[in-house]
């Protein structure tokens, strides 16, 4: 098992560009999740879903689209890139619902935006 | 909002132990406790639901009281491998499916 893995690793990017992040996970969860790590912030939540084809806000979204189209891919789309939005993102996916169940994280992607 | 995490960094000897707090102004259902090294992803310690039990993983132990809404992490002899920023995540008890995080102690185990 892969596990969660990410793509790409590392992007620059100039502002205005777009991307997209793709998270995938071979474990059959259901629950998936977009979090940014900034600097002295922790793990702030961007979006996340419950399910194929669901998908809702989280703490920080503007600026962020996603869409899980498939149950193993989770996407996370930048569509006008801005310098603020430089960070480290992760994705995560959890078996069930996180009250429970632990949250297994990919090794993340370091976007600069200049 | 975010909860608290005290100390927000710490510098132990091998062999000493630590607490970590963490702290939240909601009710809460759940703790976790995850573990990262730096330039890696954050790795899962354990979960403490909503009754106050208290977990241990090897020597690394926790500990839940849902009337203050805060949990305790404790590093018994610290390993040189307990290195790492340690963040907890809270899961409100109306709210389902996601955690909110603190940001973080950062946690450096010396010879």
């Amino acid at each position: 098992n892969a596990g969660v893995t990410q793509t790409p690793k590392f992007r620059v990017l100039k502002t205005g560009q777009s991307m997209t992040l793709l998270c995938a996970q071979d474990m059959n969860h259901e629950y998936m999740y977009w979090y940014r790590q900034d600097p002295g912030m922790g793990l702030r939540l961007i979006h996340y879903s419950v399910g194929e084809g669901t998908t809702a806000k989280g703490e920080v979204p503007d600026g962020y689209n996603v869409s899980r189209l498939k149950k193993q891919n989770f996407l996370l789309g930048l569509e006008s890139a801005a310098p603020s939005q430089t960070s480290v993102y992760f994705c995560a996916s959890s078996f069930w619902g996180t009250g429970y169940n632990e949250q297994f994280f990919g090794p993340g992607t370091r976007l600069t935006v200049l | 909002q975010q909860p608290v995490q005290s100390p927000q960094a710490v510098i132990l000897r091998e062999g000493e132990d630590a607490v970590i707090n963490c702290s939240s102004s909601k009710a809460l259902y759940s703790v976790h406790w995850y573990r990262q090294k730096h330039g890696e992803a954050p790795v899962f310690l354990m979960i403490l639901l909503k009754g106050g039990e208290q977990k241990g993983h090897d020597k690394i132990s926790a500990s839940f009281n849902e009337k203050k809404q805060q949990s305790s992490l404790y590093l018994t002899a610290s390993q040189l491998s307990y290195s790492g920023t340690y963040f907890c995540g809270t899961r409100g008890t109306g709210t389902a499916s996601k955690l909110t995080f603190g940001t973080g102690t950062r946690l450096q185990v010396t010879l």
